[in-house]
């Protein structure tokens, strides 16, 4: 059974400042996505991801796939406040044989708050 | 263009009573699935609808719940005697294909007291 885990589940960081959400998932996948929540609203596709080494750039956010380590990261540099939300990654469930679904599996999710 | 809407936003309901809740994909989007986020889950996937192809119902967590999508296009969610465990936000989400990138709807709120 594909488990995706994310951490941290919070995470609180300065303007300014840098970090990464973590995204690990326990079984294999041809495509990995990053999405971000405002609170109350629906989600907003940032990356999709699909391939071993695929890194995508969009402003301040930074996104890796590395397919062996079965591990994802979402780089944020020079957090502003506009970037607070609670961001998930999704895997792609893959069906016993091998072949993609496109039934997303998503992780816990990690609530960024980033202070002034 | 327009994106994928649902309907009802805000749903509260008595324990035991039954629940529709719609989705209207982006026009021409194939597929469709249906998806549930509550506090204690977190996201969920319930249901997928690709063309007319048999669903996937593998995520639906019990009998209590169904789903139909007519003409390929608009899908109802029904669920009957509905316990507070079932109060979550549903999440639709429309796509060109089956390998396609997933657009969600705003979702609905349901409030079983």
């Amino acid at each position: 059974e594909l488990k995706v885990e994310q951490n941290p589940l919070f995470l609180s960081m300065q303007e300014g400042k840098n970090y990464t959400i973590y995204c690990n998932y326990s079984t294999t996948s041809d495509r990995l996505y990053w999405y971000r929540q405002d609170p109350g609203k629906s989600l907003e596709s940032l990356f999709v991801l699909l391939s071993n080494g695929a890194v995508k750039q969009e402003g301040r956010l930074m996104a890796s796939l590395d397919t062996k380590a079965r591990l994802s990261t979402l780089h944020i540099t020079a957090a502003v406040h506009d970037l607070s939300a609670t961001y998930f990654c999704a895997v792609v469930h893959l069906s016993l044989y091998g072949g993609a679904t496109n039934k997303l599996i998503f992780g816990t999710g990690t609530l960024l708050a980033v202070q002034p | 263009g327009a994106g994928v809407s649902q309907s009802p936003s805000n749903k509260v309901t008595e324990k035991g009573k039954d629940v529709e809740l719609r989705c209207d994909p982006i026009s021409g989007h194939t597929a469709l699935y249906w998806y549930r986020q509550s506090l204690g889950q977190g996201l969920e996937f319930l249901i997928y609808f690709q063309g007319n192809s048999a669903p996937d119902k593998s995520g639906l967590p019990s009998d209590r719940f169904s789903a139909e999508r007519t003409g390929g296009s608009v899908s109802t969610l029904t669920i009957q005697r509905t316990q507070q465990e079932d109060s979550a936000v549903y999440l639709c989400a429309s796509s060109r294909g089956w390998d396609y990138e997933q657009y969600f709807g705003p979702g609905t709120r349901l409030t079983v007291t």
